[in-house]
């Protein structure tokens, strides 16, 4: 079965650095997504992107976060200098875009960013 | 906006008992509703989901759950809960004129279950 993969699973930083998390998702999707969770925290939507471009966005996605599908088959969140607050567990997921809202959202396992 | 409560941050069940699960929503337009399961060191399987039609909805491993809209809630059970069935349980809701398809998490619950 088709499933979304992430790399690494595990990065640890130094606060200020750069860091590219980077997921795969299923092929023949068309809407792709970054969530984290903090640790002991909900689950929370980030970014959709779609057709080249950001769908939606929340309020956590400020300047110091950017996504980009670099080719076909990857999709990458940048944070460009990274805080103590960014550490959390990244998902990335993607969907069809068939049906919209009651599309499945298909969920990698996460990369655990600690920032230090 | 849309909300999600699920009570309870863990319950524990015995092996063979049901297990309820409950998740409460808030949203200001008809919701899509969904139930993820994530076990250790995996990431968010989905379960179920409710968009439109029968408001009993069946999902993979015998679990279940049933779309009130008057009591806005999406409550999850299962009739004989396995060893298996530990893991942590998200509920999540939508909009269903979402463009950006934006879905909103609960805290979760994690289930345990005793032998």
């Amino acid at each position: 079965e088709p499933e979304v993969t992430q790399t690494p699973s595990h990065q640890v930083t130094q606060m200020g650095q750069e860091v590219i998390l980077r997921c795969v998702p299923i092929s023949n999707h068309l809407y792709f997504y970054w969530y984290r969770q903090i640790l002991g925290q909900k689950v929370e939507f980030l970014v959709s992107f779609y057709n080249n471009e950001i769908s939606e966005k929340s309020e956590i996605f400020d300047d110091q976060f950017s996504v980009e599908r670099p080719d076909g088959s990857n999709f990458t969140l940048k944070i460009r200098s990274t805080k103590l607050e960014d550490s959390a567990m990244y998902f990335c997921a993607s969907s069809e875009g068939m049906t919209g809202a009651a599309d499945t959202q298909y969920f990698g396992p996460g990369t655990r960013l600690t920032v230090l | 906006a849309q909300s999600v409560t699920q009570l309870g941050s863990h319950v524990s069940v015995s092996e063979g008992a049901l297990v309820l699960l409950r998740c409460n929503y808030s949203s200001s337009v008809p919701p899509y509703l969904f139930w993820y399961v994530q076990y250790p060191n995996q990431g968010l399987q989905l379960l179920l989901k409710y968009t439109t039609g029968a408001t009993l909805v069946k999902g993979i491993n015998g679990f279940e759950a049933e779309f009130k809209k008057s009591e806005t809630s999406f409550h999850l059970t299962k009739p004989s809960a396995h060893m298996s069935d530990a893991a942590e349980y998200f509920c999540a809701v939508i909009r269903s004129d979402a463009a950006g398809n934006k879905l909103t998490f609960g805290g979760g619950t994690r289930v345990l279950v005793k032998p």
